[in-house]
């Protein structure tokens, strides 16, 4: 059984450029969630794609999109790169629509300069 | 709004010590609650996850207990090691329409020293 990978595991943008992220879920997990993490702080949830349909969102712009494709594997794309969106962007997968364990990747290192 | 705090923000202990992390959360209608470590720069790994409807959950030198009527869990590490030097995170999933996402605090910094 294979975990949650994600791509890639650094990068470097400059202020204004846009950037996808991808995500593989765990085998037989139909439910993704993509979380932010600042520098010190706790991960902050972005939205959440079950059976390829967005079923949640946080307080994130729309200049943060997403897609599940019918793998379940997913992306993040980020529009209008700004300084502070340089973090951690951490994948997670489930079952059921997120109400199970939930699963980690090891995240991408995002830096905006 | 759901917020949770984690106390303290870090810890370091000798090593073979039991020591206990504190979650709390404000809002006591949680789905479930799970714990997370970190080790520095890379993804989270879930230690253990409690149902709303159970009081504990162990996992090897791991304990866990929730207490949804004071708003309240601990993780209980027994014979602390090096090894577990890591910040470890907690992560309330709300019930009813909001149960897709963890609400997660800053965590504790946990430092075992030798």
């Amino acid at each position: 059984e294979t975990g949650v990978t994600q791509s890639p595991t650094h990068l470097i943008k400059t202020r204004g450029q846009q950037v996808t992220l991808r995500c593989s879920s765990q085998s037989g997990h139909n439910t993704v969630s993509w979380y932010q993490q600042a520098l010190g702080q706790g991960p902050q949830f972005i939205f959440q794609y079950y059976r390829e349909e967005e079923n949640g969102r946080g307080n994130f712009p729309p200049r943060f999109s997403g897609l599940q494709f019918p793998n379940y594997s997913s992306e993040l794309n980020v529009n209008a790169l700004e300084l502070d969106d340089s973090a951690l962007y951490l994948c997670a997968s489930s079952l059921g629509g997120g109400r199970t364990e939930a699963f980690f990747g090891q995240g991408t290192r995002l830096t905006v300069v | 709004k759901q917020e949770v705090t984690q106390i303290p923000a870090a810890l370091s202990v000798p090593e073979g010590e039991n020591l206990v992390l504190n979650c709390s959360f404000t809002d006591s209608a949680i789905y479930n609650l799970q714990w997370f470590r970190q080790d520095p720069g890379k993804g989270l790994t879930s230690l253990l996850l409690i149902q709303s409807s159970q009081r504990e959950q162990t996992s090897g030198r791991l304990n866990a207990s929730l207490d949804k009527s004071s708003g309240r869990s601990t993780l209980y590490i027994a014979a602390s090691q090096p090894g577990d030097s890591a910040t470890y995170l907690c992560a309330v999933r709300l019930s009813g329409g909001s149960n897709y996402k963890l609400t997660f605090g800053k965590g504790t910094l946990l430092t075992v020293n030798p």
